[in-house]
């Protein structure tokens, strides 16, 4: 069984650009949550979508936007670039809701580097 | 609000010795632990998880955690570590109310030694 894929994995930006990354579930789970991890905050919850709504949201600016698409494929988008944004982002999918009996299956990330 | 403090950022061991990395939590309700383990330039893997029953839990690799309500606490110990061990390990905590929102610590870097 395919892992999480997210594509690209790497990814060099500047400021005022937008981005969007991508994330592939592992088959069959349809919950998919967005991290961002970096060195001063650690791994810090975006959003999390379940059959293509928005089931939970992180406390990040409305520049951080997702979406799923009804094959479970999960996009999100940051407009408007900031140095800040430079960040591991991971992506990480489960079978109905993650945390509990349904373990978080976590890809390897996008770096995304923000100039 | 749930949160997670890993008190050591940095635990350096030599080989087969033995290491416990320490996580505390704090939440009013009943919670699911985890840790995971980050090796360089990968994504996260778990290693174990506490959702219910002995508070002995046993994963992947030689590793356990022992969890203590009284404590709260979720400490991840292994009697024996190896070169390969050398990773960033996170504990994480989630609870019904947060809609199983995982919030994670700040993690610890493990690095064995020969």
């Amino acid at each position: 069984k395919a892992g999480v894929t997210q594509t690209p994995r790497y990814l060099i930006k500047t400021r005022g650009q937008q981005v969007t990354l991508s994330c592939s579930p592992i088959s069959g789970h349809r919950s998919v949550s967005w991290y961002q991890q970096t060195p001063g905050q650690g791994l810090q919850f975006l959003f999390e979508y379940f059959s293509e709504t928005q089931r939970n949201k992180g406390n990040f600016p409305g520049r951080f936007s997702g979406r799923q698409f009804s094959n479970s494929r999960s996009e999100m988008n940051v407009s408007t670039l900031e140095l800040g944004d430079s960040a591991l982002y991971l992506c990480a999918s489960s079978w109905v809701s993650p945390g509990t009996n349904n373990e978080q299956f976590f890809g390897p990330g996008t770096r995304l580097t923000v100039l | 609000a749930q949160s997670v403090t890993q008190l050591d950022s940095q635990v350096p061991v030599f080989e087969e010795a033995p290491v416990e990395l320490r996580c505390n939590y704090s939440s009013s309700v009943s919670v699911y632990l985890f840790w995971y383990v980050q090796y360089p330039n990968q994504g996260l893997q778990l290693l174990l998880k506490y959702l219910s029953g002995s508070t002995l839990v046993k994963g992947i690799n030689g590793f356990e955690a022992e969890f203590n309500k009284s404590q709260t606490s979720f400490h991840l110990r292994k009697p024996s570590v190896h070169i390969s061990d050398t990773a960033e390990y996170f504990c994480a905590v989630t609870y019904r109310g947060s809609n199983y929102k995982l919030t994670f610590g700040k993690g610890t870097l493990l690095t064995v030694n020969p």
